[in-house]
């Protein structure tokens, strides 16, 4: 199994350009997240879904869209990209809330 | 809020010495709690997952409590190698919110040779 798979895994993106993360489990797992990881913050949650079609905000939402069309996929839209932006960017998924997370190797991403 | 506090920032122990790292959270209205491990550069590799009505798991050596009432968790590593040196992180699943993850800011042990 190919567990959770993040695409790209780096990734320079000028002020104002636009793009989409993305992040794909072939565990069939509903619950799937976005998290972004920043130097002495440790990890926060952007978006987060509990099935295809379901999505809700976490804790640092803005500048960011979700959608979930598949259980498989969860991308992850930056709108108009900020240097604030710059951060290392984690997909999570899990079968259910009472089971193990499995996390994808994450996108390091640098807005200049 | 749910807020989740690690402590020790950063810890470095000499070889085979057992340790201790330190997880408290605010609020013990929570689902489960996962130690993960990070090595740098690297994504997260799930550890050990306590559910709210357990006390306790083991893996190998690695063993990481739960007391929910006083809101804290540790995991307690024995006979520390080289090889265990990474960026230790707890996170809490609230109850009634299990599509989250809430995460402490991380320990970070090196073990000495």
């Amino acid at each position: 199994n190919a567990g959770v798979t993040q695409t790209p895994k780096f990734q320079v993106l000028k002020t104002g350009q636009s793009m989409t993360l993305q992040c794909a489990q072939d565990m069939n797992h509903e619950y799937m997240s976005w998290y972004r990881q920043d130097p002495g913050m440790g990890l926060r949650l952007i978006h987060y879904s509990v099935g295809a079609g379901i999505t809700d905000q976490g804790e640092v939402p803005n500048g960011y869209n979700v959608s979930r069309s598949t259980t498989e996929d969860f991308p992850l839209r930056l709108l108009s990209a900020a240097p604030s932006q710059t951060s290392v960017y984690f997909c999570a998924s899990s079968y259910s809330a009472g089971l193990y997370a499995f996390f994808g190797q994450g996108t390091r991403l640098t807005v200049v | 809020k749910q807020e989740v506090t690690q402590i020790p920032a950063a810890l470095s122990v000499p070889e085979g010495e057992n340790l201790v790292l330190n997880c408290s959270f605010t609020d013990s209205a929570i689902y489960n709690l996962q130690w993960f491990r990070q090595d740098p550069g690297k994504g997260l590799t799930s550890l050990l997952l306590i559910q709210s009505s357990q006390r306790e798991q083991t893996s190998g050596r690695l063993n990481a409590s739960l007391d929910k009432s006083s809101g804290r968790s540790t995991l307690y590593i024995a006979a520390s190698q080289p090889g265990d040196s990474a960026t230790y992180l707890c996170a809490v699943r609230p109850d009634n919110q299990g599509g989250k993850l809430i995460f402490g800011q991380g320990t970070e042990l090196s073990v000495k040779p």
